[in-house]
């Protein structure tokens, strides 16, 4: 059973526009979540993070909201860029039990020019 | 700086062959784990060190896995006996130390396809 779920595989968006990626969890006891973006032949590399006692995070054209009841979290990139087309994997770890993050399987974001 | 390197970047091995896989962790970190990432799937986490010590094997498929790294720096992730679906990329990850909020460092992973 999927406790990390990227429902999107794929994702397309012109150059300029939001980009929003989307990630729900299960496991309530998961508390810090992050993101990766993965080009191809390359390992995944650390994006943003975000704890659960905040809601939002941003880091330049980087957002991550954190929507806690809903177990919800979503990456907003803008403004979108062709070098942001990547593979973006959702990740999720918890203090009360394994630092280990658990990974979503991952959108495909291509952004046009 | 460097950063982790993986080697072979692609193995291909016939079924019943052992194959044996090198990571090279940034210098100095701590944490060292390997992650199996299969075709559409995300990464899954196989096992992790601390040093010499290996404090968590629980993601190893089978006693067919075995990862080892003596001396605290380079780890090598053994597969006896392969078989078909054991095809994957495997992922080596370092971190300074081993905690919540420590990023961990990826490499660029090994490619494994077992005929």
């Amino acid at each position: 059973d999927q406790q990390v779920k990227q429902n999107s595989p794929s994702l397309s968006v012109q150059e300029g526009r939001i980009s929003i990626l989307n990630c729900d969890y299960t496991n309530s006891m998961f508390d810090y979540f992050l993101w990766y973006k993965k080009y191809p032949a390359e390992g995944p590399t650390f994006l943003i993070s975000i704890s659960s006692i905040k809601d939002k995070n941003e880091d330049g054209r980087f957002t991550v909201f954190l929507n806690k009841s809903a177990k919800h979290l979503s990456l907003h990139i803008v403004p979108s860029q062709p070098g942001d087309s990547a593979v973006y994997f959702c990740a999720a770890s918890g203090s009360g039990g394994s630092y280990i993050p658990t990974f979503g399987r991952g959108t495909s974001l291509i952004v046009h020019p | 700086g460097a950063g982790v390197s993986q080697s072979p970047r692609y193995k291909v091995a016939k079924r019943g062959q052992d194959v044996a896989l090198r990571c090279d962790p940034i210098s100095g970190h701590v944490s060292l784990f390997w992650y199996q990432q299969a075709l559409g799937q995300g990464p899954e986490f196989l096992t992790y060190f601390q040093n010499e010590a290996q404090l968590d094997k629980s993601g190893l498929p089978s006693d067919r896995f075995f990862a080892e790294r003596p001396e605290g720096s380079v780890s090598t992730l053994k597969i006896q006996r392969t078989q078909q679906e054991d095809s994957a990329v495997y992922l080596c990850a370092s971190s300074l130390v081993f905690g919540l909020r420590e990023t961990q460092y990826f490499g660029p992973g090994t490619r494994l396809l077992v005929l």
